[in-house]
């Protein structure tokens, strides 16, 4: 079973925020915090990672609580090819990529 | 750096058929990863290889899948007797890190849309 749960579906307007949640209570103090997204048709491309502090790359930035028990990945300026699925996953370097169902972003116009 | 390849991408075939899909990760990576993606699911892992051993492999039907990564590059992915319930994307993904490493990203390739008719 998936480490992770995430609601089903969002939806955000072009050029605003998307902030996608992730409930992890069960985190390991090993375990890294990835997120991933999915385009139709094609495999998951990796977004960012984090341990205990918020991240920031060119994609997205990650916020992890202070308990490390959940987090949000924020894309601040949504485009519609930012439309995709978006996983959240918890692992140890090197261990397998447990995916639960993802949410599924919907960027409107 | 060159992505992770597969092929074929497409592969129609009727049950009970065999069928084998093919992978080539980044190069120099140890890890190699086989996932199964059902339509409207999340990638589920079949096997796992760090260089040409068999890390994890508890979610791979056995009597019917059977993979090997020779050399601990390539690696490929088997089906025989394929069933309708088989029908899926086959993912493969590698990282250069191994067990016990701090972190490693994995990369995904394209995928192998199978269906069995």
């Amino acid at each position: 079973d998936a480490k992770t749960t995430q609601p089903p579906s969002m939806d955000c307007a072009e050029g605003r925020a998307a902030n996608l949640p992730c409930n992890h209570s069960t985190i390991s103090g090993n375990e890294y915090v990835y997120w991933y997204r999915q385009i139709h048709s094609q495999g998951p491309q990796y977004i960012i990672h984090g341990l205990k502090n918020n991240e920031t790359n060119e994609m997205a930035s990650l916020i992890i609580t202070e308990d490390r028990k959940s987090s949000t990945l924020i894309l601040p300026h949504a485009t519609l090819r930012d439309t995709a699925v978006y996983y959240c996953i918890v692992r140890v370097g090197g261990s397998k990529s447990t995916f639960g169902d993802g949410t599924t972003l919907t960027v409107k116009p | 750096e060159a992505g992770v390849a597969q092929s074929p991408r497409y592969k129609i075939i009727e049950k009970r058929q065999s069928v084998a899909f093919w992978c080539n990760p980044i190069s120099g990576h140890a890890t190699l990863y086989w996932y199964q993606q059902i339509l409207g699911q999340g990638p589920k892992l079949l096997i796992q290889f760090q260089n040409n051993g068999v890390v994890d492999d508890s979610q791979l039907p056995k009597d019917r899948f059977s993979a090997e990564r020779l050399k601990g590059v390539d690696s490929t992915l088997k089906i025989q007797p394929a069933k309708l319930e088989d029908s899926a994307v086959y993912l493969c993904a590698s990282s250069s890190g191994t067990s016990g490493s701090s972190y490693n990203e994995q990369f995904f390739g394209p995928g192998t849309r199978l269906t069995v008719l």
